[in-house]
């Protein structure tokens, strides 16, 4: 069973610019929650989306947003970047049903810095 | 909003003794408080939870006992060994009975060393 997909796994971007980040997760899961992990902050909730649509937010602005898709794939999106962005952005799928044990499956992450 | 404080943020330990790392969460309503293990480069992993309804568990080396009324919960690795040298997070979430969860909200973690 393949695990959860991130991409890309490293990229480069400079202030003002915007970011895409792709998550694929394992076949079956519906539920797909986003995870901004920094060295001081370590791991701070974005949102989560669950059969399309939004379940839940973290405190983060609104230049941070998301997407999900038919097939449960998810985007992110970072508008305006600045240099705080620079971080290791995390997916993590469940089932997200009543079959759901909690226990979150993450991918390798999408290395952001931002110069 | 939920608020989970880890204790210490490293930690190193001989080979073979025990580790404890310590968590406190403030929301009362939560109920399921999952450890994850990060090694290097990869992302985190999930290795052994607790509901709100239950004391205690374990799962070979690796335990976790929960005190609701202190809001606390530590996990315990006894026969420590090098591979288990990582970054351990505990977390705290509402799992609701549909599946769903508020968000999880995880410490800040505990770099633990295991010197050989």
């Amino acid at each position: 069973k393949a695990g959860v997909t991130q991409t890309p796994r490293y990229l480069i971007k400079t202030r003002g610019q915007q970011v895409t980040l792709s998550c694929s997760p394992i076949s079956g899961h519906r539920s797909v929650s986003w995870y901004q992990q920094t060295p001081g902050q370590g791991l701070q909730f974005l949102f989560e989306y669950f059969s399309e649509t939004q379940r839940n937010k973290g405190n983060f602005p609104g230049r941070f947003s998301g997407r999900q898709f038919s097939n449960s794939r998810s985007e992110m999106n970072v508008s305006t970047l600045e240099l705080g962005d620079s971080a290791l952005y995390l997916c993590a799928s469940s089932l997200g049903t009543s079959a759901n044990t909690g226990e979150l499956f993450f991918g390798e992450g999408s290395r952001l810095t931002v110069l | 909003g939920e608020n989970v404080e880890q204790h210490p943020s490293t930690l190193s330990v001989q080979e073979g003794d025990s580790a404890v790392i310590k968590c406190t969460y403030s929301d009362s309503a939560s109920n399921y408080f999952p450890w994850y293990k990060q090694e290097l480069g990869k992302g985190p992993q999930l290795i052994i939870d607790i509901r709100s309804n239950v004391g205690e568990k374990k799962d070979q080396r690796i335990a976790v006992t929960l005190n609701k009324t202190a809001k606390h919960f530590s996990l315990h690795i006894t026969e420590t060994q090098p591979e288990d040298s990582a970054v351990y997070f505990c977390a705290a979430s509402i799992l609701w009975d549909s599946g769903g969860y508020q968000k999880v909200t995880f410490g800040t973690g505990t770099k633990l060393q295991v010197i050989p």
